[in-house]
């Protein structure tokens, strides 16, 4: 049980070039979630999929498209990067089933990503 | 709107207590979580209270009072190893489930 992979680990870009975060989870959870956190910020909420097949905006979505590609992937895509995207990024899940613990969050390693 | 209010750094000695504070504002409050999150590490869950009162964990326990709008985590035998940051996190209700961060507390432990 691997929980909530996500590649890479890390990833420098040039400004304007694209590319997509990967997140896999295998607890068959329901909700997947992608938050960006900076250095006094916290873990801001970029976009997240209540089940497979919707996807909702978070709180900084703007720059950013995902893709429930099915219910164990969640990918981010960066269509143009900007240096204010330098962050660390996680992907999280949580079952939602409709007990206490569908509010327990399990989060992968990051990925450190890096806008020049 | 949503927003969480924790303090940014919190001081402590080996062994004490600590307390963490958390206050929020929001509709559709389901519940307030907390997670843990070591240098360079990833968030791992703590807590959850839905209900008004304290939960206790081992050494960690949280209160919620759902009235005030207020709850806390309370770390006890505090160990060096609890050095970390502390978020509270708020449960929005509706069709779908969503939680909101607060910008996390920096635990020092002093030996």
């Amino acid at each position: 049980n691997a929980g909530v992979t996500q590649t890479p680990k890390f990833q420098v870009l040039k400004t304007g070039q694209s590319m997509t975060l990967q997140c896999a989870q295998d607890m068959n959870h329901n909700s997947m979630y992608w938050y960006r956190q900076d250095p006094g910020m916290g873990l801001r909420l970029i976009y997240y999929s209540a089940s497979e097949g919707t996807t909702d905006k978070g709180e900084v979505p703007n720059g950013y498209n995902v893709s429930r590609l099915n219910k164990r992937e969640f990918s981010l895509r960066l269509e143009s990067a900007a240096p204010s995207q330098t962050s660390v990024y996680f992907c999280a899940s949580s079952a939602t089933t409709g007990g206490t613990s569908d509010y327990e969050q399990f989060f992968g390693p990051g990925t450190r990503l890096t806008v020049l | 709107g949503q927003s969480l209010e924790q303090p940014s750094e919190v001081t402590a000695v080996e062994g004490a207590i600590v307390q963490i504070n958390c206050t929020y504002q929001t509709s559709g409050f389901y519940g307030l979580s907390w997670y843990q999150q070591h240098d360079g590490g990833a968030p791992t869950f703590l807590s959850y209270n839905a209900l008004d009162g304290l939960e206790e964990t081992g050494r960690f326990s949280s209160f919620l009072s759902r009235s005030d709008s207020y709850g806390y985590l309370l770390l006890q035998e505090l160990q060096m190893k609890d050095s970390a940051s502390y978020f509270c996190a708020e449960v929005s209700g509706g069709r779908d489930d969503k939680i909101i961060f607060g910008k996390g507390t920096r635990l020092h432990i002093l030996p």
